[in-house]
């Protein structure tokens, strides 16, 4: 299973544009790319998955190069309420007998 | 909408008593795991199931058993509990035949257990 690093804190004013980037140098082939946002005293949540170059949707988007040796979660014009602790999380999404190991995660701080 | 529920939000138990965490799913799926959180050290991965009566050790499984008897139930066992297992135990599960498959996790809300 890929490991994955990422920068322990983080942190940004209301309004601005935040980039978190997670590596992940042994990638599998068949590895996607899930993050997660977790909020105090709440379990994570899905916010986005990519296998590889950008992907979009309502909340971020997801940047994947193409050796696949990292990612970068886009979080657009961050406000108070993004403040959370977010992580990513690399697996076979076709192998459900795996055993899904997150890192420590990025403590994201937005500013006022 | 899916729902990961936990059966117990908050529990205080002493040195030495069974504890039981119940964890149930109304998604139907295959895959159902415990993790613990602690401060500073992110989530890690107790136990993790892939199918009814099939279990297999995560990364901290010394201290901690599971049974999954149901599909939908998960239930995470501490035969004895220690203080060191004071933490933030959080349940969740996943299916390979959803949108984006297996390692999207539903998480429930988490139990707080803290052993005197």
């Amino acid at each position: 299973l890929a490991k994955t690093t990422q920068p322990i804190s983080m942190d940004s004013y209301e309004g601005q544009e935040v980039n978190i980037t997670c590596s992940h140098n042994n990638i599998a082939t068949n590895d996607y790319i899930t993050w997660y946002q977790q909020f105090p005293s709440q379990g994570p949540r899905f916010i986005i998955q990519g296998y590889k170059t950008k992907v979009t949707n309502e909340v971020a988007s997801l940047f994947i190069p193409a050796d696949r040796k990292s990612s970068t979660l886009s979080l657009p014009r961050v406000s108070l309420s993004d403040t959370a602790v977010y992580y990513c999380l690399v697996g076979d999404s076709n192998f459900g007998n795996e055993k899904l190991t997150f890192g420590t995660g990025t403590r994201l701080t937005i500013i006022p | 909408d899916v729902k990961v529920t936990q059966s117990s939000r908050y529990l205080v138990k002493r040195t030495g008593e069974k504890v039981f965490l119940e964890c149930v799913q109304d998604m139907d799926h295959e895959n159902m795991f415990w993790y613990r959180q602690d401060p500073g050290l992110g989530l890690r991965l107790i136990y993790f199931s892939y199918d009814v009566k099939m279990k297999e050790k995560g990364d901290i499984p010394e201290g901690y058993s599971v049974s999954r008897e149901k599909k939908e139930r998960f239930s995470l066992i501490l035969e004895s509990a220690s203080t060191n297992q004071t933490s933030m135990y959080l349940c969740a599960s996943s299916s390979v035949r959803g949108s984006y498959g297996a390692n999207v996790l539903t998480f429930g809300a988490g139990s707080r257990l803290t052993v005197l």
